[in-house]
């Protein structure tokens, strides 16, 4: 399958400080991009929507001030997490949409390694 | 209801057990559908899709039934490997928002 990468993929920070994560498609490009936050136990909640070259869109009860999300290339977004304190602590993880239309359509999403933010 | 609705389980089964799982979705419009299986502290890994009236891979069986709304995940000759959580997808055409279940904890023991 495709292949995405994450970084960093363990941040530990003091609260205040803002934290930038990447996300980057391997060996395709994706238009498409999804950001979740995942807490202890619990299942994957999807944050926003990033579309390359114009502005993600948020699930309900997403600050978007808060985690700004960039995706200015087929092959990168980014999620900044702005003035983290310790409710913003963590497992965060990407996934990119891949689409292929030759010998049968597939739209599949594969997901980054995840990034564990832990704010001090 | 939820859109997307799992059994969280846990399902405890022996080696060699044949065990299933089903996910039920709530918006008929729903176009595609996925398995993928999340170990602890990992990120989810794509096991299966389910496209159209169901595949099978190995060991792994995946039906869909639109009918009442259902995917199943059926796993023969359980291994110890095959311990872990998982995880329905289920996307809504056109604007494809992919939306998981809390899914299945899977406990294969000796």
């Amino acid at each position: 399958g495709a292949v995405v990468s994450q970084h960093p993929s363990r941040v530990i920070c003091k609260s205040g400080t803002s934290v930038k994560i990447e996300c980057r498609s391997l060996d395709f490009q994706a238009t498409t991009m999804f950001w979740y936050r995942q807490f202890p136990k619990q299942s994957l909640m999807l944050m926003a929507t990033s579309n390359e070259g114009s502005k993600a869109t948020y699930e309900q009860g997403v600050e978007k001030d808060k985690f700004l999300i960039n995706h200015a290339s087929l092959t990168l977004s980014t999620l900044t997490v702005t003035s983290a304190h310790p409710e913003d602590s963590s497992f965060y993880i990407c996934s990119a949409r891949e689409t292929q239309g030759e010998g049968g359509f597939t739209d599949t999403q594969y997901f980054g390694p995840g990034t564990r933010l832990t704010v001090l | 209801r939820k859109e997307v609705e799992q059994d969280p389980g846990p399902f405890n089964v022996p080696e060699g057990a044949t065990v299933a799982f089903n996910c039920t979705y709530s918006n008929s419009a729903s176009q595609s559908f996925f398995w993928y299986r999340q170990d602890c502290r990992k990120e989810p890994k794509l096991l299966m899709s389910v496209y159209s009236s169901g595949n099978e891979d190995g060991r792994f069986t995946a039906q869909l039934n639109r009918a009442s709304q259902y995917i199943s995940l059926l796993i023969r000759d359980s291994k110890l490997s095959d311990s872990a959580t998982y995880l329905c997808v289920v996307n809504k055409g056109g604007s494809y928002i992919p939306t998981f279940g809390r899914g299945t904890s899977l406990i294969v023991h000796p």
